[in-house]
């Protein structure tokens, strides 16, 4: 069980806007620890998507996009692509267990 | 161009060792805080172990006592020495820069370790 809790699975068409969110608590996300998400496509290892809740790496689209409130944080993909299929996870820092901490991710399938 | 290189991963008894390399290219180990994620078949990541700049290093509980992280830094390289595994340590193991702000910024192709008899 994940300290971080993500939904398994979300869906969309193409050009859907989804949302995925991240529950934490107040040792965590709500500390307040920042968040970061990370996209890992089939087969590949993770690559950083948001970090610092709501900041994008230097190529990643701005279709991708986070924000964070109290002890949750989402992650909003619009005008959504068949290349976007992939595992979403959450990650933040926890003070409770002095290490880093994961959702358990979510798959986005793109119908 | 930045890569970390994985190797050392393979078919492993329980209880017994195993030593995990990941190479830097383009890269400083030494300069960075340093990371290992792990990854079993399936499941969702799981942080295992930090060694920051000033070579403190972390464990996570289910590791603890039993995984050693360290740093060549002549070579470049960075090490996760494994010891009394475990079935429950089967997975893709991947080194990965920790960056102050608290997030993995690059990430290597990751080496599977399995343990079975």
């Amino acid at each position: 069980q994940s300290v971080l809790t993500q939904p398994p699975s979300v869906s969309g068409v193409p050009g859907q806007r989804v949302t995925i969110s991240c529950t934490g608590s107040s040792s965590n996300i709500g500390a307040p620890y920042d968040v970061h998400w990370y996209q890992q496509l089939p087969g590949t290892a993770p690559k950083l998507l948001i970090y610092g809740n709501s900041n994008r790496p230097s190529g990643v689209p701005d279709r991708f996009s986070g924000s964070k409130s109290g002890t949750s944080a989402s992650l909003a993909i619009t005008g959504l692509q068949t290349e976007d299929e992939a595992d979403y996870y959450c990650q933040s820092y926890d003070s409770s267990l002095s290490g880093c901490v994961f959702g358990g991710g979510t798959k986005l399938t793109v119908l | 161009e930045v890569q970390l290189v994985e190797s050392g991963g393979g078919l492993i008894q329980p209880g017994g060792s195993l030593r995990l390399s990941c190479a830097a290219s383009g890269f400083t180990v030494s300069s960075n805080h340093m990371s290992w994620v792990r990854q079993a078949p399936g499941k969702g990541l799981e942080w295992v172990s930090v060694i920051y700049r000033d070579a403190t290093t972390y464990y996570a509980d289910s590791v603890r006592g039993r995984f050693t992280i360290s740093r060549d830094n002549s070579k470049n390289m960075l090490y996760v020495q494994m010891k009394s595994l475990r079935a429950e340590d089967t997975a893709v193991y991947y080194c990965a820069s920790y960056d102050g702000s608290g997030y993995y910024g690059r990430w290597g192709q990751g080496t599977l370790v399995t343990v079975s008899s």
